[in-house]
């Protein structure tokens, strides 16, 4: 039940876009189309911005997108604005009945 | 609206026991299995346990089994965790979470453990 790898930080000026990537293995986010991404502010519980992959929830903007390519899932957040400004986590399913989280990646906007 | 509203956080010494609840509110508690999840101090999030609707099945992550308890009552809309032999790596905010669709779709607001003498 090894974390998934995350990037530390990550920025960006308002309007660019960034990309924050989380790396597993073929057991967990290679293997299942069940990867989300969180979003949380200091002291507030997180945030489901991504579900699926690539799912949004309804109300999330839809300036964010997921995506994953073999063991990487990635999170883009376009047209940034300082409201992005964040911690964001992947979760992932890792088979037998096991989850795993990203160690977090702090987006800061420029 | 759903709500989840996480309680019984505390100080406790390394080797006691404390008990978290949950209670939810604004969805049908019994169709969804349910889950906690911890955050250490200014670390990353952690998947603790998990429990069916029905407490049919729980699952741990290796680092709690044998000490750490998930349950359910579906009359009274609650989930708890019940967490012995605690020790000082245990101190963390403990979320519940309604998992559903493979992800966290609503968190409570957590409640602070912090294991110390």
């Amino acid at each position: 039940q090894s974390a998934l790898t995350q990037p530390p930080s990550a920025s960006g000026s308002p309007g660019q876009s960034v990309t924050i990537s989380c790396t597993g293995t073929s057991s967990d986010v290679g293997g299942y189309n069940y990867v989300s991404w969180y979003q949380q502010n200091p002291g507030k519980a997180p945030k489901l911005m991504i579900y699926e992959v690539s799912k949004r929830p309804s109300g999330v903007p839809d300036r964010f997108s997921g995506s994953k390519s073999g063991n990487t899932a990635s999170l883009t957040v376009s047209g940034l604005q300082a409201e992005d400004e964040a911690d964001y986590f992947c979760y992932s399913y890792a088979g037998s009945n096991n989850w795993v989280f990203g160690g977090g990646t702090k987006l800061t906007v420029l | 609206e759903v709500q989840l509203v996480d309680s019984g956080g505390g100080l406790v010494q390394p080797g006691g026991s404390l008990r978290l609840s949950c209670a939810a509110s604004g969805f049908t508690f019994s169709s969804y299995w349910m889950s906690w999840v911890r955050q250490a101090p200014g670390k990353g999030l952690e998947w603790v346990a998990n429990i069916k609707q029905d407490g049919s099945e729980k699952y741990y992550v290796d680092s709690v089994k044998g000490r750490f308890t998930i349950s359910r009552d579906n009359a009274k809309n609650s989930l708890y965790l019940q967490m012995n032999s605690l020790r000082a790596e245990d101190t963390a905010v403990y979320y519940c979470a309604r998992h559903h669709l493979a992800c966290y779709d609503y968190w409570g607001q957590g409640t602070l453990v912090t294991v110390s003498s």
